[in-house]
């Protein structure tokens, strides 16, 4: 069974930095592109990052661009996200996901992020 | 990367369907065949219900369909059921390598 475990998250002061991480099991991370996506409280599904399967494609939406990176760690199943600089707007639950022809097919149940002072 | 457009509400009832648009520019939606569709219930991880604009994964009912033309993309549920009830996003991948989601449209079965 595919699953995947987000940790990592909590309340943080803005400009603080936070590492997020999730946990694959039930399939080979290796094999597939890995999604980050965030949705703010009430809000919709925001796209931030993917990266491949050797982590040498790596994309980020514009609003993250230079503040946050994503890795992963194939040997242990792991993919990250390390997020700098963090802005009040960064509120969010982030989740992970892995790709099925250009989608996001299994998520994660997500973890929650709260940058406020 | 603006969000792609879609309509906040739509609504049915059981047995009817409902159709969701999704418009976006030539620079995302119109560009590629890479369009899916999801669904999440309040409190709930998203779902993929559509992918590559008509594909649905295993499991997903057949009462699912996706379409495209030009920079428009749609979702049709068509024999609505109370579980269909549901937020709905629309995402596209674009000319920047990026993806971009769709603002949602909450499903109401009357």
């Amino acid at each position: 069974e595919v699953q995947l475990v987000e940790s990592g998250g909590g309340l943080v002061q803005p400009g603080a930095s936070l590492r997020l991480s999730c946990a694959a099991s039930g399939f080979t991370i290796e094999y597939y592109w890995m999604y980050w996506v965030r949705q703010a409280p009430g809000e919709g599904l925001v796209w931030v990052s993917r990266l491949n399967g050797d982590g040498s494609n790596i994309a980020y939406a514009d609003s993250v661009k230079g503040r946050f990176s994503i890795s992963r760690d194939n040997a242990n199943n792991m993919v990250y996200l390390q997020m700098n600089s963090l802005r009040v707007e960064d509120t969010a639950v982030y989740y992970c996901a892995r790709e099925l022809g250009g989608a996001m097919h299994y998520w994660g149940q997500g973890t929650l992020v709260t940058v406020s002072s | 990367q603006s969000a792609l457009t879609q309509p906040p509400s739509a609504s049915g009832s059981p047995g009817q369907s409902v159709t969701i648009s999704c418009t976006g520019t030539s620079s995302d939606v119109g560009a590629y065949n890479y369009v899916s569709w999801y669904q999440q219930h309040p409190g709930k991880e998203p779902k993929l219900i559509i992918y590559e604009v008509s594909k649905r994964p295993s499991g997903v009912p057949d009462r699912f369909s996706g379409s495209k033309s030009d920079n428009t993309a749609s979702l049709t549920v068509s024999g609505l059921q109370a579980e269909d009830e549901a937020d709905y996003y629309c995402c596209s991948y674009t000319t920047s390598a990026t993806f971009v989601f769709g603002t949602g449209t909450k499903v109401t079965v009357l």
